[in-house]
C-alpha cells in the first residue's frame, strides 16, 4: 500500500527566504510522485511531478523537488519565497495506472505555508 | 473554458436531506474521481470511474452513490445527510493516454450540513 507523510503541518518563512517542504513516501513499487498547491477556496493545482526520469524536477512558480530513493523522500524547495506562495501544499504518490485499481493518488496531510513580509 | 467544473460551489443543507453534486470535464479525459477534504485539509479518495465504469470504491457509506452518465460527467448523490458529511468535495479527472500526468481538479463544493 502506498502512503505519504508530510513533516510539519505549518511552515512559516520570511519573504525572500528558502522554502523547504518535506515529503516521505512508502510504496511497494517504484512510485510516481507529485506536489500540488491549493490556494484558499480553490482546487488543487499541479506544481510538479516525478515519473522516473530526472531525479531533480522543476515545476511552476520557481519550485523544484528532488527524488531520493535511498531516503524515500521527495522534498519541495524554492530558493526565495514570495508572498504569493502562501498556500497549502500537498505531496502525493501513485503506484501507476492499474486499470483494475484505477490511477489512485494518495495524498499527504498537507503543509500550510505562511510568508512573512 | 473551465476544464473541470463542479456545481454548486457551496451547499448548505439540513441533516437528513438528500443532495447531489455535479461534475463535468471538457478535457476528453477517461477517468474521473471524487475526493473528500475534511476540516483538517486531509484528502481521501472516494470513487473513480473509467469510461462510465466504477473502478475505485473506497470505504464510503452507501448513502453516497456516484453516477456517471457518460465519461465527461460524474455526479455524486448523498442520501440522508449527516453532520459528519460536512467537507469540501473535489472532482478530478485524468487522461489514460498520459497515466502519470496527474489529475486536473475542480474548484470544489463546500458542503455544510446543519
Amino acid at each position: 500500500a502506498q502512503s505519504v507523510t508530510q513533516l510539519g503541518s505549518h511552515v512559516s518563512v520570511s519573504e525572500g527566504a528558502l522554502v523547504l517542504l518535506r515529503c516521505n513516501y512508502s510504496s511497494s513499487v517504484p512510485p510516481y510522485l507529485f506536489w500540488y498547491v491549493q490556494y484558499p477556496n480553490q482546487g488543487l493545482q499541479l506544481l510538479l511531478k516525478y515519473t522516473s526520469a530526472a531525479t531533480l524536477v522543476k515545476g511552476i512558480n520557481g519550485f523544484e523537488a528532488e527524488f531520493k530513493k535511498s531516503e524515500t523522500s521527495f522534498h519541495l524547495t524554492k530558493p526565495s519565497a514570495h508572498m504569493s506562495d502562501a498556500a497549502e501544499y500537498f505531496c502525493a504518490v501513485s503506484e501507476g495506472l492499474i486499470k483494475a485499481a484505477g490511477n489512485k493518488l494518495t495524498f499527504g496531510g498537507g503543509t500550510r505555508v505562511l510568508v512573512k513580509p | 473554458d473551465t476544464a473541470v467544473s463542479q456545481t454548486p460551489k457551496y451547499l448548505v443543507t439540513q441533516m437528513g436531506n438528500d443532495k447531489s453534486i455535479k461534475c463535468e470535464q471538457n478535457l476528453g479525459h477517461d477517468t474521473m474521481y471524487w475526493y473528500k477534504q475534511d476540516s483538517k485539509k486531509f484528502l481521501k479518495i472516494m470513487f473513480s470511474y473509467n469510461n462510465k465504469e466504477l473502478i475505485i470504491n473506497e470505504t464510503v457509506p452507501n448513502r453516497f452513490s456516484p453516477k456517471s452518465p457518460d465519461k465527461a460527467h460524474l455526479n455524486l448523490h448523498i442520501n440522508s445527510l449527516e453532520l459528519g458529511d460536512s467537507a469540501v468535495y473535489f472532482c478530478a479527472s485524468s487522461d489514460d493516454r498520459e497515466p502519470m500526468g496527474g489529475y486536473t481538479f475542480g474548484s470544489g463544493t463546500r458542503l455544510t450540513v446543519v
